[in-house]
């Protein structure tokens, strides 16, 4: 069965300064994909960035990457230069692929909150 | 503007009085779904749907029902809720494999 699994419930970080966040999933499935949504306190979820697993560069966005260890099972959310602003719950999903309206289940970890300190 | 709806966005009702969450989405995306979000559970999927007449169940759908007789509308039917059922629900929608666009969730209470 597919599995994700987020390792750090709760995490802080200073100001200007990269973080990490930890992500591994399980799954028997060749076609997937993996997303990093935030929440802030104000309750929406914000998609932040995707990963096909048949991608071979790691995704970026802006401040954010993905650092996906595709032997591993682990997709790891990378910040850089933190802001006060990123301060949120972290969730990282896994998706699998739709084929002929079969599939398209999406399960997510338990979430990191983040802190970020000034 | 490209957004997900929800309504009611809170709710306080009692156990055993039916109830309806509408979801509705403009931006004629395929794929739709319902999350519910507990404290140190994370997001759980309860329903999708890949299309119109197309649903299947996600990891936690007893108590619940949907339908999707549309490709914009997927409502979230509580036909007896249970206080076990409080929680902050989620409507999401996209376009197959892609990101999905959630709604602003409503905080559902059973007495």
């Amino acid at each position: 069965a597919q599995k994700i699994t987020q390792t750090q419930p709760g995490m802080f970080v200073q100001e200007k300064e990269a973080v990490t966040l930890d992500c591994t999933y399980d799954t028997s499935d060749q076609s997937y994909g993996l997303f990093w949504y935030k929440q802030p306190s104000s309750g929406e979820m914000i998609f932040l960035i995707y990963q096909g697993s048949y991608d071979e560069q790691n995704a970026t966005e802006g401040r954010y990457s993905l650092n996906f260890q595709k032997a591993r099972k682990s997709a790891n959310l990378v910040i850089s230069a933190s802001q006060l602003g990123d301060s949120a719950m972290y969730f990282c999903a896994m998706r699998e692929f739709p084929i002929y309206n079969q599939g398209g289940k999406l399960i997510f970890g338990q979430g990191t909150e983040l802190s970020v300190k000034p | 503007e490209a957004q997900v709806t929800q309504n009611p966005r809170y709710l306080i009702t009692v156990t055993g009085k039916k109830l309806t969450v509408t979801c509705s989405q403009n931006m004629n995306h395929e794929y739709m779904s319902w999350y519910r979000q507990d404290p140190g559970l994370g997001l759980r999927q309860i329903y999708y749907s890949m299309n119109v007449e197309v649903t299947d169940k996600g990891d936690v759908p007893e108590g619940y029902k949907v339908s999707r007789k549309e490709k914009r509308n997927f409502p979230l039917i509580l036909e007896s809720p249970s206080p076990n059922q409080t929680s902050l629900y989620f409507c999401a929608s996209s376009l197959l494999g892609n990101e999905q666009f959630f709604g602003p969730g409503t905080r559902l209470t059973v007495l």
